[in-house]
């Protein structure tokens, strides 16, 4: 069975930083995308970032550019994203998802973590 | 960066009754390889958003034959041909070929 299940959110002032980690099963990890969407309270879906199977190709965000960090480890089937800098604005539920292995284009995201919350605030 | 304008905000469908769901990009989702790729993900309430819809028109895994989506270049339609109750939640399109990636706002789908 495939699974995502993320961890490290909570509660962080502003100008803080949290790491949250996405701990995959199930596939051949190595083989996909992996994406962090972000959801603020009662909005709608926000991409933030995306990192290739290599480890090698990353995307952010503007509004996340130069204050967070993705990464993963494939011996671990793990993806992380390094939350710095942190703002009462970027309060919001984090979903970890995978891109499916299409052999195509675009970016299919057929597989959501269940989603970890984090709080920024004073 | 592609706006991605989703209406109407919310539906209130009797069970059994159709309903649509318009979205519309500010650019064309066409790839040179052919493909457009818009999707549709469902929300229920509480849970993580699916996946129903894949390149505009294929149904994913799972997904019932109730659902359908057309449409090409920048305007899209979901359909739900007879609404039941475990289909009520927020409905979002996304575009997938344009960093950023962007969502629509959602829909709003309840049981009347």
């Amino acid at each position: 069975d495939v699974q995502l299940v993320e961890s490290g959110g909570g509660l962080v002032q502003p100008g803080g930083s949290l790491r949250l980690s996405c701990a995959t099963s199930g596939f051949t990890f190595s083989r996909h995308w992996m994406y962090w969407v972000r959801q603020a309270p009662g909005k709608g879906l926000e991409w933030v970032s995306r990192i290739n199977g290599a480890g090698n190709i990353r995307d952010y965000a503007d509004p996340v550019k130069g204050r967070f960090t993705i990464s993963r480890d494939n011996a671990e089937n793990t993806v992380h994203v390094h939350l710095r800098s942190l703002r009462v604005e970027d309060t919001a539920v984090y979903f970890c998802v995978r891109r499916a292995e299409t052999g195509t284009g675009g970016n299919l995201f057929d597989v959501w973590g269940q989603g970890n919350l984090v709080t920024v605030s004073s | 960066d592609v706006v991605m304008t989703q209406t109407p905000l919310s539906l209130s469908v009797t069970p059994g009754q159709p309903a649509s769901i318009s979205c519309k990009s500010s650019q064309s989702l066409l790839n040179s390889d052919g493909r457009t790729y818009l999707y549709w993900f469902l929300q229920k309430p509480g849970q993580s958003p699916q996946l129903l819809i894949n390149e505009v028109s294929s149904r994913f895994s799972g997904v019932p034959d109730r659902f359908s989506g057309s449409g090409s270049g920048t305007d899209f339609t979901l359909k739900i041909s007879r609404l039941e109750a475990e289909d009520v939640g927020v409905y979002y399109c996304m575009q997938g070929l344009h960093l950023p990636l962007t969502f629509g706002g959602g829909t709003k789908v309840a049981i009347k």
